[in-house]
Parts: C-alpha cells; sequence; structure tokens
C-alpha cells in the first residue's frame, strides 16, 4: 500500500501569512494527487486536484505543486475562513490512501 | 447541480445490521462510480472501497472485505453501504463520494450496547 505522509500534523498560522502543507507518498503516484478541506462535522471539499488543478469556486490563494513522491498544497495568503484539517489523497494506485492531516489553526 | 444525499444517524447495538443510503442528483448516476469513506471520531479518513455504478461489481479496501457490503439501485439512482455484525469500531461517520468532487453529508453511525 502507498503510504501518504502528511506534514506538518498541526500548523498555526496568522492572517495573511503564506502557508505550506506537505506530503510525500511512499512511492511515485504519477501526480494522481487531490487537496482536501475539512471543517468539523463536514464533508470534506476538493480544493486540489491531480496536483495543481483548482476545483471550480475555490480561491485562487490556494494552489498545488509537486511529481513523484512529492507534494505542496500552499495557500498564498492566509485568510480566516481557511481554518480546518486539510487532508491529501492520492488516487494513483489501490488502495486509495489519505494523509494523516493538517490541522490548520488561525492565531 | 450535483447532489449526494445519505440517511440519516443512526444508533445501533454490536451484532446488529445497518443499511446507509446515498441518494444522487443532477447527473447521470451510471456516469461515475460511488466511493465510500469513514471517518472514526477525532481522527483522519480512511477509503473503504468504490462500486462500479454501471455493472454494480464492488471493489473493497482490505479493512472492509468482510461485514461490509456496497450496492446499488440504479433506477432510484442510489448507492448502498451495509454493515453487518456491527462492533465497537465501526463507530464514525461514513461518506459517499463520486467522484471525489462531490460529497454526502455523512451519516453518523453510533454502535454501543
Amino acid at each position: 500500500d502507498i503510504q501518504m505522509t502528511q506534514s506538518p500534523s498541526l500548523l498555526s498560522a496568522s492572517v495573511g501569512d503564506r502557508v505550506t502543507i506537505n506530503c510525500k507518498a511512499s512511492q511515485n503516484i504519477n501526480k494522481y494527487l487531490n487537496w482536501y478541506q475539512q471543517k468539523l462535522g463536514e464533508a470534506p471539499k476538493l480544493l486540489i486536484y491531480n496536483t495543481n488543478n483548482l476545483q471550480t469556486g475555490i480561491p485562487s490563494r490556494f494552489s498545488g505543486s509537486g511529481s513523484g513522491t512529492d507534494y505542496t498544497l500552499t495557500i498564498s495568503s492566509l485568510q480566516p475562513e481557511d481554518f480546518g484539517t486539510y487532508f491529501c489523497f492520492q488516487h494513483n494506485s489501490w488502495p486509495l490512501t489519505f494523509g494523516s492531516g493538517t490541522k490548520l489553526e488561525i492565531k | 447541480q450535483i447532489q449526494l444525499v445519505q440517511s440519516g444517524p443512526e444508533l445501533k447495538k454490536p451484532g446488529e445490521s445497518l443499511k446507509i443510503s446515498c441518494k444522487a442528483s443532477g447527473y447521470t448516476f451510471t456516469d461515475y462510480a460511488m466511493q465510500w469513506v469513514k471517518q472514526a471520531p477525532g481522527k483522519g479518513l480512511q477509503y473503504m472501497g468504490w462500486i462500479n455504478t454501471q455493472t454494480g461489481k464492488p471493489t473493497y479496501a482490505d479493512d472492509f472485505k468482510e461485514r461490509f457490503v456496497f450496492s446499488l439501485e440504479t433506477s432510484a439512482s442510489t448507492a448502498y453501504l451495509q454493515i453487518n455484525n456491527l462492533k465497537n469500531e465501526d463507530t464514525a461517520t461514513y461518506f459517499c463520494t463520486a467522484p471525489f468532487d462531490y460529497w454526502g453529508q455523512g451519516v453518523m453511525v453510533t454502535v454501543s450496547s
């Protein structure tokens, strides 16, 4: 199984900060990497699909990059509504797997 | 617009069974496979598997090969997750998603004696 190691697990940042969240796969996932945001009591929301494609309706301050085994989600200027938990998800190889999550707190 | 609407919360005893529904609207049901995801309280997301909405063939991740059954009622654009012989560790929220873009609101399942 492909292991997705996500870091950091907890992140505290201020409004306006540039924030990066990382996901490392245990093997090449060929850019089949999605990023989700989840708020308490809600379903995950797709932000980025296939590494760097912004889902419709998602603000352009969110971006994704990476290749091979290393992937990054960047929020260019953190907004108060960006708090929540972020998950990466690989859909290259069976079984599909999620990262363990990054809890983003706003200072 | 595309919507996945799931059934309501469940409270069950160990050993019982339950069946969760996920009704799709806003698209042709057979265009996308239906995926299922588990989230235990305070934990991350765990991929359970998927069902081919054209053939009805389910595929389960290893942790979900026993006791879990994916099924369809295509005429009603509805997918189902059945869990048999419930255990305490099945306490979780269960999401349907198609094709990872659109998510149901989740069903909270509590298993307690």
